[in-house]
């Protein structure tokens, strides 16, 4: 596609259900982004990939919270046994390189009654 | 680590006055330095960046930026505002080395007045 696609654009779920959020990131781009965005946050940062590297996981919340990237395209960002508190909009975005300027997808809000 | 801070959250201002948003960040290495735009009910788009060379880069719709190192500082300029400048600016740094991720400030809601 021509730019970075998130789905679902948006999830209302349960406290304590699992949801799954996808990102299909622009072609050929080898850097991809999850960040957290609340109101009066910021975007928070949650996890980078970078091609073949190993991610750099250091923002994530807690160990409820995982993502993965496939064949270094689609990621899926996870989260388990969800909290109100987890309510925010994730948004995904991707560049050709590191350093370089950031695409990003129009987010998944996520609500947790 | 790097950390970003945008000193305040929000700045109205009226049109056609000037604006300075301002950037601070805290790094031991050499950065990447970016403002990126969210507009109302839209996404995040690069406003300008500076990654080598002369220390004062210009952006889109006349917006321009200042690096200084001595003074760890990246702040955002415009002459004279539009009612469209309305958004939020998010400042956000790349350490040099490392796992080079992008990580951003909290914001500033630039609120133009007529």
């Amino acid at each position: 596609g021509a730019g970075v696609s998130q789905s679902p654009s948006n999830k209302v779920t349960e406290k304590g259900k699992d949801v799954e959020l996808r990102c299909d990131p622009i072609s050929g781009h080898t850097a991809l982004y999850w960040y957290r965005q609340s109101l009066g946050q910021g975007l928070e940062f949650l996890i980078y990939f970078q091609g073949n590297s190993a991610p750099d996981k250091s923002g994530l919340p807690s160990d409820r919270f995982s993502a993965e990237r496939t064949g270094g395209s689609v990621s899926t960002l996870t989260i388990q046994r969800t909290q109100q508190e987890d309510s925010a909009v994730y948004l995904c975005a991707s560049s050709r390189f590191a350093a370089g300027e950031l695409f990003f997808g129009e987010g998944s809000r996520l609500t947790v009654l | 680590a790097q950390s970003v801070t945008q000193l305040d959250s929000q700045v109205p201002v009226f049109e056609e006055a000037p604006v300075e948003l301002r950037c601070n960040y805290s790094s031991s290495v050499s950065v990447y330095l970016f403002w990126y735009v969210q507009y109302p009910n839209q996404g995040l788009q690069l406003l300008l960046k500076y990654l080598s060379g002369s220390t004062l880069v210009k952006g889109i719709n006349g917006f321009e930026a200042e690096f200084n190192k001595s003074q760890t500082s990246f702040h955002l300029r415009k002459p004279s505002v539009h009612i469209s400048d309305t958004a939020e600016y998010f400042c956000a740094v790349i350490t040099q080395g490392g796992s080079e991720k992008l990580v951003f400030g909290k914001g500033t809601k630039l609120t133009v007045n007529p």
